[in-house]
């Protein structure tokens, strides 16, 4: 059974620090790898897409993918009370072609 | 724009009730989806639409109905659902060509908060 793994969290940091989320997964086929943030009562919003192994910036965050080892992983930087959501990773169902597996999310609160 | 409504918001419906959730996109993506999403869980897909065709059923119990009367619309058709139904009901929709993995960038619409009593 095809799986994305994250950490539940609750990950806590201060305002201007780096968070970093993490997520692994299980289908070595997979080929497109997504983050969206959720905050509560609010549908997930789509914040980076990566498909290619290393590093992709856009403004504050950073995605960073490993297909090697399965790793994807997303930064960012100089964290505001406005990030605390969840973070959800998704990674494309290969055989399905366009469906999405999520993970759990990872809740992060960022503290002023 | 990268915008997907959802009608209603909310509703609230007695088990015998039918009603009918929808959802557009004006974005030209010919893969349309619906989601269900509990509380402090990851969504769930439930259909996906690709060119207008059901592609995907992931073994839905047949109280959801769904319906794409064209590449901008997508309905899902709710007839005697019980209490555990209740959940954020999502629409998505992402771009063509559809069955390119690396073209797969999903957009949400905001949700229909659905309750049965």
């Amino acid at each position: 059974q095809k799986e994305v793994e994250q950490n539940s969290g609750p990950l806590s940091v201060p305002e201007g620090a780096i968070a970093s989320l993490n997520c692994t997964y299980s289908d070595r086929g997979s080929q497109s790898f997504f983050w969206y943030r959720q905050y509560s009562g609010k549908s997930p919003e789509l914040i980076m897409f990566i498909y290619s192994n290393g590093d992709k910036e856009d403004g504050r965050f950073t995605a960073q993918l490993n297909k090697a080892s399965q790793y994807v992983s997303l930064l960012i930087r100089d964290s505001q009370p406005s990030d605390s959501a969840t973070y959800l990773c998704a990674v494309n169902d290969n055989q399905a072609g366009t469906a999405l597996i999520f993970g759990k999310g990872t809740t992060l609160s960022v503290s002023s | 724009d990268t915008e997907v409504t959802q009608t209603p918001k909310h509703l609230v419906m007695g088990m015998t009730n039918k009603k009918s959730l929808k959802c557009e996109q004006h974005m030209g993506h010919r893969a349309m989806y619906w989601y269900k999403q509990k509380a402090k869980k990851p969504p769930e897909l439930m259909f996906v639409y690709s060119y207008e065709k059901l592609s995907i059923n992931e073994s839905v119990p047949s109280r959801f109905s769904p319906e794409c009367p064209n590449s901008s619309l997508l309905n899902l058709h709710l007839h005697a659902l019980q209490p555990e139904d209740s959940a954020l009901y999502l629409c998505a929709s992402s771009s063509p060509p559809a069955d390119r993995a690396e073209y797969n960038e999903q957009f949400f619409g905001p949700g229909t908060r659905l309750t049965v009593l």
